[in-house]
């Protein structure tokens, strides 16, 4: 079993639409979860970070995490042609010290047509 | 603010030729730095990461290494390319204290 698991899509929806993305995950030491974007040919964005379970909202994006069935997903409310990227999760365990490393998801490419 | 460069942005080289890929990181100080390297279908790959000046943790035995001269800057090199090194390069920065990676713009690399 993969540590991540993506469903890379490709996700086609119009615009307007709600966008669940999802990603499972193995391990459960995992405690931080983020959600990156990214562009075509571009480095990855952080959009959403969050801690352990429950939700959180930034502007038209909710991040939830529920730690007990070990999945975490990401919502886009009225979603816009310039939400098209990929999408792409990650997620760690504080391996102590001063370094941190992320486990990513292999991403799902969205598309919002106009 | 942080700030991350990464250069060149494309890059095309023969088989069996050197590799230099440079970052630096501005508005920061002793940052935690990685190169990953991301292949089509295969996500993200963490090459290397060095949580400062002249130390540096391989995540992945290849054909390439990395170099940390001064404290923002790191580097990524090859002595000989091969087909295989092929790939879209990402350089990030973490301030140690959380688990928030910044990356930089990437390099297009193809090896012919």
């Amino acid at each position: 079993q993969k540590e991540v698991e993506q469903d890379p899509g490709p996700l086609s929806v119009p615009e307007g639409a709600i966008v669940s993305l999802n990603c499972t995950y193995s391990n459960s030491a995992f405690q931080y979860f983020m959600w990156y974007r990214q562009y075509s040919r571009k480095g990855p964005e952080l959009l959403m970070y969050t801690y352990s379970s429950g939700n959180k909202e930034d502007g038209r994006f909710t991040a939830q995490v529920d730690k007990s069935s070990k999945y975490i997903s990401l919502f886009i409310r009225d979603s816009q042609p310039s939400d098209s990227a990929t999408y792409l999760c990650a997620m760690s365990q504080n391996s102590g010290g001063s370094n941190y490393k992320l486990t990513f998801g292999k991403g799902t490419l969205l598309t919002v047509n106009p | 603010s942080q700030t991350i460069h990464q250069w060149p942005a494309t890059l095309v080289q023969p088989v069996g030729s050197p590799l230099s890929l440079e970052c630096t990181v501005e508005g920061t100080s002793n940052p935690n730095l990685y190169w990953y390297r991301q292949a089509a279908g295969r996500g993200l790959q963490l090459l290397f990461y060095s949580v400062g000046i002249g130390q540096i943790s391989s995540e992945v035995p290849q054909n390439l290494s990395a170099s940390r001269p001064q404290d923002r800057q790191f580097i990524l090199s090859s002595k000989k390319l091969l087909l295989s090194d092929s790939g879209f390069y990402l350089c990030a920065w973490s301030d140690g204290q959380s688990e928030k990676l910044f990356f930089g713009s990437g390099t297009q690399l193809s090896v012919l």
